[in-house]
């Protein structure tokens, strides 16, 4: 079982279209961030949440993190073929001894 | 390039030999993580050292060890090797030592191959 589960695990679109990836969890965060990884290449950080319900808005990227700190959200806007990549959310519970745990992940394609 | 570096880029070995990866961080960064990549497990963190110290322990197995020299780069040990364990390993560093407060900065990895 992982400790951040994300959903959709695969998803293709056509560019322009709008998508929302989810990672949820039922264990409570300090704070969530959200990654992107290309392929051969290590995980490349695009934004942290620290505060339930925070709205975090990167160019046509959105994040929020749930009220309760047990969830986030990205929503991305007219999707282009550069953002193709894997996303990851991750981040160390409250009561995971410090460790740090990345979400399982979803691989997102955008098809021009 | 992130300023991390790896080495080997990639490691092909037999089963029950042991590896050693290399790991440099960003200058100025004291800590250390290693974490390992595989298609049905994901990213999995494996360790992390800060300043020479280890601070959290995560999926590491006990055939793995690792640890951070005085000059801060790291190495993580594979021994007895078994299929399973081939994945890509990477190594991040980050200025601080809690990894949800300070950016991780990624190596391009090592692609590990156990035949």
């Amino acid at each position: 079982t992982q400790l951040l589960e994300q959903s959709p695990q695969f998803l293709s679109i056509q560019e322009g279209e709008n998508l929302t990836v989810y990672c949820n969890s039922s264990s409570v965060f300090s704070s969530l961030q959200w990654y992107r990884q290309e392929p051969g290449e290590g995980p490349v950080l695009l934004v942290t949440v620290v505060t339930g319900g925070e709205v975090k808005k990167l160019k046509r990227l959105t994040f929020q993190f749930g009220d309760a700190r047990k969830d986030s959200s990205l929503h991305i806007t007219a999707a282009q073929p550069g953002d193709t990549g894997l996303y990851l959310c991750a981040g160390d519970g409250l009561n995971t001894g410090n460790q740090f745990y990345f979400g399982t992940g979803t691989s997102l394609t955008v098809i021009p | 390039d992130s300023g991390v570096t790896q080495t080997p880029k990639h490691l092909i070995t037999a089963t029950g030999q042991r590896v050693t990866l290399r790991c440099s961080p960003r200058s100025g960064d004291l800590s250390v993580y290693w974490y390992q990549q595989s298609l049905d497990q994901g990213l999995q963190f494996l360790i992390q050292y800060y300043n020479g110290e280890e601070r959290a322990k995560g999926n590491i197995l006990e055939r793995f060890s690792a640890q951070q020299f005085p000059d801060l780069h790291s190495e993580l040990n594979l021994s007895s090797l078994e299929l399973g364990d081939s994945a890509l390993y990477f190594c991040a560093s980050s200025v601080g030592g809690a990894p949800s407060s300070y950016e991780q900065y990624f190596g391009p990895g090592t692609r590990l191959t156990v035949t």
